[in-house]
């Protein structure tokens, strides 16, 4: 069965610190890597896209992936109490048509 | 115009109403999802239209008729719900293959 692991947290950050995020997943022929970023009653929003193994940055998110150890992470740099929300790490596993696979999502807050 | 749009915000219905939910795009995307997500759990996905065609269907009960007219719209037919139906409803949409899902807003069911 394929799973996405995340741990629900509530984590709780300082204002301007850094906020890392975790997330596990169990099939190794995964090639696809999203984490979306959902405020309380809205939809998921798309923040980080990853697919290669490394690195990503946009702004004040670093996405990371290492495909060896089945795990991808999202850094928050200089955390805002604007980043509090739920954030679900979502994966495409191989050859499906599209079907992403969300994990349960971690609530950060970020304490002023 | 590059967002998802979704209608109505919010409904309510009765067990023996019939409903529809209504979403549309303008991203180019030929890819179009429905996903049903309860309070604090991850969304789950009901259905993939890939090209206007249904391509996924994630076992989902009959009350729930999907239905693609065309590349930019899906609808979401509503009949004979029960009150465990309640949920946020959320369309999105992305090229196929499902990379970079976008979501919509999403309708707030309630059945009464």
């Amino acid at each position: 069965q394929k799973e996405v692991e995340q741990n629900s947290g509530p984590l709780s950050v300082p204002e301007g610190a850094i906020a890392s995020l975790n997330c596990t997943y169990s099939d190794r022929v995964s090639q696809s890597f999203f984490w979306y970023r959902q405020y309380s009653g809205k939809s998921p929003e798309l923040i980080m896209s990853i697919y290669s193994n490394g690195d990503k940055e946009d702004g004040r998110f670093t996405a990371q992936l290492n495909k060896a150890s089945q795990y991808v992470s999202l850094l928050i740099r200089d955390s805002q109490p604007s980043d509090s929300a739920t954030y679900l790490c979502a994966v495409k596993y191989g050859g499906s048509q599209g079907n992403l696979i969300f994990g349960k999502g971690t609530k950060l807050s970020v304490k002023p | 115009d590059t967002e998802v749009t979704q209608t109505p915000k919010h409904l309510v219905m009765g067990m023996t109403n019939k409903k529809s939910l209504k979403c549309e795009q303008h991203m180019g995307h030929r890819a179009m999802y429905w996903y049903k997500q309860k309070a604090k759990k991850p969304p789950e996905l009901m259905f993939v239209y890939s090209y206007e065609k249904l391509s996924i269907n994630e076992s989902v009960p009959s009350r729930f008729s999907p239905e693609c007219p065309n590349s930019s719209l899906l609808n979401l037919h509503l009949h004979a719900l029960q009150p465990e139906d309640s949920a946020l409803y959320l369309c999105a949409s992305s090229h196929p293959g499902g990379n970079e899902q976008f979501f919509g807003p999403g309708t707030r069911l309630t059945v009464l």
